[in-house]
């Protein structure tokens, strides 16, 4: 069972709507990530926060704004999303770059359908 | 640029048989390679890892391969099983400096046949 959890497992939502994905982990781990992945492709980085701090921006669209209230949890709150944004969301988790040993551990992902 | 090549595209094995599973890279600063395993609807699972410093390193059935000079390294798994049947990524990051942040291979598709 993965130790990075994630919620909702699934979620559908309108281009109007505004949502959230939630992600938390106990493992002490002081750097968290948000992957997006499509269908039959990896997973590709969209952020990660380093200590509760912003450390990479992968040149994501505004309509996706992270969040990192604690070191356990990880937000990424949506708004004005196009159906093309449609994917599995991935939240992993790791030591910082000051700690790192290369682990990256995954959540099992939230499923978005955006109609 | 895909900074990590993986191949093959998708693979097919009889039970029992040995799946194998080849990635190449070009950064030399490069200094961990992770393979992971995803099931559909899943996310991904490391499954075994490996550093420049050593050249194979076996964990039960599964085995990574690591050619240093050549940048090349690979994924065996001996005796094949239905629930092996999954997509696998090969990934390298470099954890000397910055974030981890992995770049993966572009998946293979395994299917073990019973």
């Amino acid at each position: 069972d993965t130790e990075v959890t994630q919620t909702p497992k699934h979620l559908v939502m309108g281009m109007t709507n505004k949502k959230s994905l939630k992600c938390e982990q106990h493992m002490g781990h002081r750097a968290m990530y948000w992957y997006k992945q499509k269908a039959k492709k990896p997973p590709e980085l969209m952020f990660v926060y380093s200590y509760e701090k912003l450390s990479i921006n992968e040149s994501v669209p505004s309509r996706f704004s992270p969040e990192c209230p604690n070191s356990s949890l990880l937000n990424l709150h949506l708004h004005a999303l196009q159906p093309e944004d449609s994917a599995l969301y991935l939240c992993a988790s790791s030591h910082p770059p000051d700690r790192n040993t290369g682990e990256l551990f995954f959540g099992e992902g939230s499923r978005l359908t955006v109609l | 640029q895909q900074q990590v090549k993986q191949s093959p595209q998708s693979l097919i094995v009889q039970k029992g048989g040995i799946s194998i599973i080849n990635c190449a890279y070009e950064n030399t600063a490069f200094d961990y390679f992770p393979w992971y395993q995803q099931f559909p609807g899943k996310g991904p699972a490391l499954l075994i890892a490996i550093r420049p410093d050593v050249s194979e390193k076996k964990e039960g059935r599964f085995t990574i391969s690591f050619n240093k000079s050549a940048k090349q390294f690979s994924l065996h798994i001996m005796d094949s099983q239905p629930g092996d049947s999954a997509t696998y990524f090969c990934a390298a990051s470099r954890t000397q400096t910055g974030a981890n942040n992995l770049f993966f291979g572009t998946g293979t598709r395994l299917t073990v046949i019973p």
